[in-house]
């Protein structure tokens, strides 16, 4: 079954403990993103990556840092994450090519306290 | 800098009855323009995707149509029934050399649709 996975699906944490969201997706995606999702706001993006090594920042990337060293994986680290960092984030991926249709993981709910 | 708004933020009707979600945007330089669905605490799920060069699409009671000039875009259901009750979210992606360069997303703040049985 095509589809991509993130993990955990719910993580609580406190402030400064270092902690990484792993996603995953098995269509062979060069296109993945991380978007953060929050009352009001709707959705950001955070970083995205349009292969393998290569990464960059999207419209919130403050305090978070990827990686892209394997095609189907793009952790989402948060080196010392912060309350405001609480928030329901997804990863996404899509091909760059044919029709670029955006699958989106289930999501993972962070709170930060 | 694109901006994305869906009209109206919340909607509740009556099994049965047919209904229009709308989305408008600002950048009418879209590659393409997708419809999704959130369930409550749940992740997005992909409904239907138009291309910049198609004016609808359908999928089962679903019609998705695109007027791109005037920055517009509706969804069609038909026939609702309570289990399509959830958030639905429009999203578009720029052109290449229009800032859509990295293929992101722009979302709106999304229509939650109460069908009531």
């Amino acid at each position: 079954e095509a589809q991509v996975t993130q993990n955990p699906r719910y993580l609580i944490t406190v402030t400064g403990k270092k902690l990484t969201v792993t996603c995953s997706q098995n269509m062979n995606h060069e296109y993945m993103s991380w978007y953060r999702q929050d009352p009001g706001l709707g959705l950001r993006q955070i970083y995205y990556s349009m292969n393998v090594e290569v990464t960059d920042k999207g419209d919130v990337p403050e305090g978070y840092k990827v990686s892209r060293k394997e095609k189907r994986n793009f952790p989402l680290i948060l080196e010392s994450p912060s309350p405001n960092q609480t928030s329901l984030y997804f990863c996404a991926s899509s091909l760059i090519t044919g029709l670029p249709e955006q699958y989106f993981g289930p999501g993972t709910r962070l709170t930060v306290t | 800098k694109q901006e994305v708004t869906q009209i109206p933020a919340a909607l509740s009707v009556p099994e049965g009855e047919n209904l229009v979600l709308n989305c408008s945007f600002t950048d009418s330089a879209i590659y393409n323009l997708q419809w999704f669905r959130q369930d409550p605490g749940k992740g997005l799920t992909s409904l239907l995707l138009i291309q910049s060069s198609q004016r609808e699409q359908t999928s089962g009671r679903l019609n998705a149509s695109l007027d791109k000039s005037s920055g517009r875009s509706t969804l069609y259901i038909a026939a609702s029934q309570p289990g399509d009750s959830a958030t639905y979210l429009c999203a578009v992606r720029q052109w290449k050399g229009s800032g859509g360069s990295n293929y992101k997303l722009t979302f709106g703040k999304g229509t939650l649709l109460t069908v009531n049985p």
